[in-house]
């Protein structure tokens, strides 16, 4: 079956350190992005790759990192940069209009 | 950048009532516009998409939206909401300037009482 994993669903870390996201698709799409979650405020972009090695910041990518090595993969890291880091990450591709999302993340920091 | 504006953040109906959420959308072209189901704890789920074809776009699980350019809107129906449709819903618009990412709406939680 085609789609989009996310590992791990649940994800906990202590304060100050940097924390890495796994996002892999099996989709050959092109276009890869990664967006935040928090309650009441719908979800907001963070990165965007749109080719492989070539990626452009969201609306929120301060604290945010992410590398496009290969097509199906598309990790974000979160760094200690971050002042707010635990909320629910979604990643998504798109094939012309349409997005396909994963099952997302719930990163805890302590 | 094209944005939409969801109205009311909670909705509740009845079991068999008529389910409205409502979207408005900005946009100074013609927009791609989307609604999104999440459950908990979920990624999203497509109900449907408008990308100018036709005005009356007819989803899954029963649910439809109107485009309405002279009112901006994109409102989401179904004529009788079950049980399972109580989740959240996103509005979203494909927006050019970010390599066609979505901008959302901050969502409407459906909530459907027996």
């Amino acid at each position: 079956d085609g789609g989009i994993t996310q590992s791990p669903k649940y994800l906990f870390r202590k304060e100050g350190q940097n924390v890495t996201l796994s996002c892999e698709q099996n989709l050959n799409h092109d276009a890869m992005y990664w967006y935040r979650q928090d309650p009441g405020q719908g979800l907001r972009l963070i990165y965007y790759s749109q080719i492989v090695n070539d990626f452009q910041k969201g609306d929120i990518a301060e604290g945010y990192s992410v590398s496009r090595e290969k097509k199906e993969s598309f990790p974000l890291t979160v760094t200690s940069a971050q002042k707010n880091p635990t909320a629910f990450y979604l990643c998504a591709s798109r094939r012309g209009t349409e997005a396909f999302f994963g099952q997302g993340t719930r990163l805890t920091v302590v | 950048a094209q944005s939409v504006t969801q109205l009311g953040s909670h909705v509740s109906v009845s079991e068999g009532a008529l389910v409205l959420l409502r979207c408005n959308y900005s946009s100074s072209v013609p927009p791609y516009l989307f609604w999104y189901v999440q459950y908990p704890n979920q990624g999203l789920q497509l109900l449907l998409k408008y990308t100018s074809a036709a005005t009356l776009v007819k989803g899954i699980n029963g649910f439809e939206a109107e485009f309405k350019k002279s009112e901006t809107s994109f409102h989401l129906t179904k004529p009788s909401a079950h049980m399972s449709d109580a989740a959240e819903y996103f509005c979203a618009v494909s927006d050019s300037d970010s390599g066609y990412a979505l901008n959302f709406g901050k969502g409407t939680s459906l909530l459907v009482t027996p």
